[in-house]
């Protein structure tokens, strides 16, 4: 089945610029949503972004300012990148595989894939 | 509104029926989708559509809905199912992901 795994740098100063692949393994990378989440420490789930296998971002309007994502098809991966960062940007980063679906009138879009998350500690 | 909003927490004593509730204005137009997270661990979707589980998700788990406000129904509630439950949609106009801010559920 399909399986994601993030990778990252871990540890950040203030002001760098983060890097985070995702690699998707088992499955097509083409027909769904590729999207980042976050965490912070006792917190609940934000939304960063997704791009879509067509190329297509969209990304949440708090970080639009300093994020960016991509898809590399040929390498089976997809990435975040957000610059300027800081300690409010300390979490972990997770990537999920997203699907949306019409039913009648009514719109459906879940994350069925997660991968296990990777921290992030920018100090 | 573009938010999704939860009760911060609930108890079922065990055996029991709970029901978490998400309400927004997005609910209007897209099914509620719900996760489960246990501590340490990445979410995991429960609930997507009008109400469909994942494969390995036990049938005690339902979802609902009627106009701003979806439920996700646990019947029969078990100690595993402590844990923290979100629900998304998303933003009909941006198609932005939300979010609620996730409901602790505790079994006693």
């Amino acid at each position: 089945q399909v399986q994601l795994q993030e990778s990252g740098p871990g540890r950040l100063k203030p002001l760098e610029t983060l890097s985070l692949t995702c690699a998707v393994s088992g499955g097509s990378i083409s027909s769904y949503y590729w999207a980042w989440i976050r965490q912070t420490p006792g917190k609940g789930l934000e939304w960063i972004g997704y791009v879509y296998y067509t190329g297509t971002t969209n990304y949440n309007p708090s970080l639009e300012s300093r994020i960016s994502m991509s898809l590399e098809t040929s390498k089976r991966q997809f990435s975040l990148r957000m610059t300027s960062v800081s300690a409010a940007d300390t979490a972990i980063y997770y990537c999920a595989r997203g699907e949306s679906m019409v039913r009648g009138t009514t719109l459906y879009f879940y994350m069925d894939v997660w991968g296990t998350g990777t921290t992030v500690i920018v100090s | 509104s573009s938010e999704l909003t939860q009760d911060p927490a609930v108890s079922v004593a065990l055996g029991q029926t709970v029901r978490i509730t998400c309400q927004g204005d997005s609910l209007r137009s897209y099914f509620a989708t719900w996760y489960q997270q246990k501590p340490g661990q990445a979410p995991k979707l429960v609930i997507y559509g009008e109400n469909n589980r994942p494969s390995g998700i036990p049938d005690r788990f339902s979802g609902s809905g009627s106009g701003n406000t979806a439920s996700l129904t646990i019947t029969g509630a078990q100690a595993e199912d402590e844990a923290d439950y979100y629900c998304n949609s998303r933003d009909t106009t941006s198609l932005h992901v939300l979010f609620g801010g996730g409901t602790k559920l505790t079994v006693l």
